[in-house]
């Protein structure tokens, strides 16, 4: 039973480019959630995808922006990267809320470590 | 801001002692649950607490909750070197379902051997 995983684990940008990063959930997740977590904090919330719309969204400005494709996989892009973006990104999945079979918890992927020069 | 905030920050303990960490919680919740990283990794789920509940154990965890207080403590028996790591709390939303997890900024855990 595959879990969480991501890609790429690490990757160096230089200010001002974009990034993108992936992430397939665990088998029979339907629910994608990234999260930031900078050196030192906890993780914070950046937005939830379901049935491949964002369907909840923390406080990041526009320059993050993700997506969900039909096999439930979703991408996380940023845009216009500054050094504050250094950070390591974490996506966790879950089942949806409306199946009646969400249990709260979240499963996590090893997470993209993300450096900005 | 609804974040849960641990405390302490640190804790330093030996193999065989036990752990206790606390969390506490600003707004009303459906559940609480605790999470460890290990260095630099993805967060691992430990336990989860429903609202009406009060105490809950998991093999070496015993996690109490506190809605009065808005606080919960995670205690860690008979620790064990493996045991270090963080450990954050996280709080959902009691007027949402849709499940997003507001965390503190965690307790670090260090066991020696």
């Amino acid at each position: 039973d595959a879990g969480v995983t991501q890609s790429p684990t690490h990757l160096i940008k230089t200010r001002g480019q974009q990034v993108t990063l992936r992430c397939s959930p665990k088998s029979g997740h339907d629910t994608v959630s990234w999260y930031q977590q900078a050196l030192g904090q906890g993780p914070q919330f950046i937005f939830q995808y379901y049935e491949e719309e964002e369907r909840q969204r923390g406080n990041f400005p526009d320059r993050f922006s993700g997506h969900q494709f039909p096999n439930y996989s979703s991408e996380l892009n940023v845009n216009a990267l500054w050094l504050g973006d250094s950070a390591l990104y974490l996506c966790a999945s879950s089942l949806g809320f409306t199946s009646g079979r969400n249990t709260g918890e979240l499963f996590f992927g090893e997470g993209s470590r993300l450096t900005v020069l | 801001s609804q974040q849960g905030e641990e405390d302490p920050q640190a804790l330093s303990i030996q193999e065989g002692e036990n752990a206790t960490m606390n969390c506490s919680y600003k707004t009303s919740i459906n559940n609480l649950q605790w999470y460890r990283q290990n260095s630099g990794r993805g967060l691992v789920h430990l336990i989860l607490i429903r609202s009406n509940e009060r105490e809950k154990h998991s093999g070496r965890l015993r996690v109490t909750l506190d809605t009065s207080k808005k606080s919960s403590s995670l205690l860690i028996t008979a620790s064990r070197a493996a045991d270090t790591a963080s450990y954050f709390c996280a709080t959902d939303d009691r007027g949402s379902t849709l499940g997003r997890l507001y965390f503190g900024r965690g307790t670090q855990l260090t066991v020696w051997p």
